[in-house]
């Protein structure tokens, strides 16, 4: 089974700190990406990446950036939160077969006061 | 940007009853992917289509790929409580494998 693990369920952060995501998959997969979900918008794009230190911007790019120093391992980086920042983080990951199908971690619900 | 319309938003029924939902897009996507999310959880995979026409089961869950490659419908039979919950289409429209997400159908069942 795949399996995708995001390092926290919940978080409370204040404005202006850095704040890092993790996300861990175990399956090899090439392919991750980062979403955010609010109620009435859906889910929405953030970064993706193909492949080890690649990155590529999706939909709301704008006060996150990512790092991908290993394969399974797909981190998003919120500069200096802001209280719009404010929703639910999840990481996907696909790569297997067939590659288009992606797997979702838990989610993580961060607030930022 | 491309969208997915997807219907209904809402559904309340009884246990026991069957559920249609479906979605549709002015473009063309090469695979059709449905997930079922629980309050606080990330989206479980359910059903994944992957030729126009296709017809796949999982359990009481039934979905088809439109022949137009433009639309997908996702069927359940026989609801229990358990299937509360937000179900979303999502199609692949690129190589790259980047998703694009109808806004959720979000299901109540009442025993």
């Amino acid at each position: 089974d795949v399996k995708v693990t995001q390092s926290s369920r919940y978080l409370v952060k204040r404005t202006g700190e850095k704040v890092f995501l993790e996300c861990v998959q175990d399956m090899d997969h090439e392919n991750m990406f980062w979403y955010r979900q609010d109620p009435g918008l859906g889910l929405r794009l953030i970064y993706f990446s193909y492949d080890v230190k690649m990155k590529e911007k999706g939909d709301i790019p704008e006060g996150y950036s990512v790092s991908r120093e290993k394969k399974e391992r797909f981190s998003l980086i919120l500069e200096s939160a802001s209280t719009n920042q404010t929703s639910m983080y999840l990481c996907a990951s696909s790569g297997g077969y067939p590659k288009e199908t992606q797997y979702f971690g838990p989610g993580t619900r961060l607030l930022v006061l | 940007g491309q969208q997915l319309n997807q219907s209904p938003q809402s559904m309340f029924i009884q246990e026991g009853e069957d559920v249609s939902m479906n979605c549709t897009s002015s473009s063309i996507f090469n695979t059709w992917l449905w997930y079922k999310q629980d309050p606080g959880e990330g989206p479980v995979l359910l059903i994944a289509l992957y030729k126009a026409g296709e017809l796949t089961s999982n359990g009481r869950l039934t979905a088809q790929f439109g022949i137009t490659r433009k639309d997908s419908f996702l069927n359940i039979s026989a609801s229990i409580p358990s299937d509360v919950g937000i179900y979303f289409c999502a199609g692949v429209y690129n190589q790259g494998g980047k998703l694009i997400f109808g806004q959720g159908t979000e299901l109540s069942v009442k025993p």
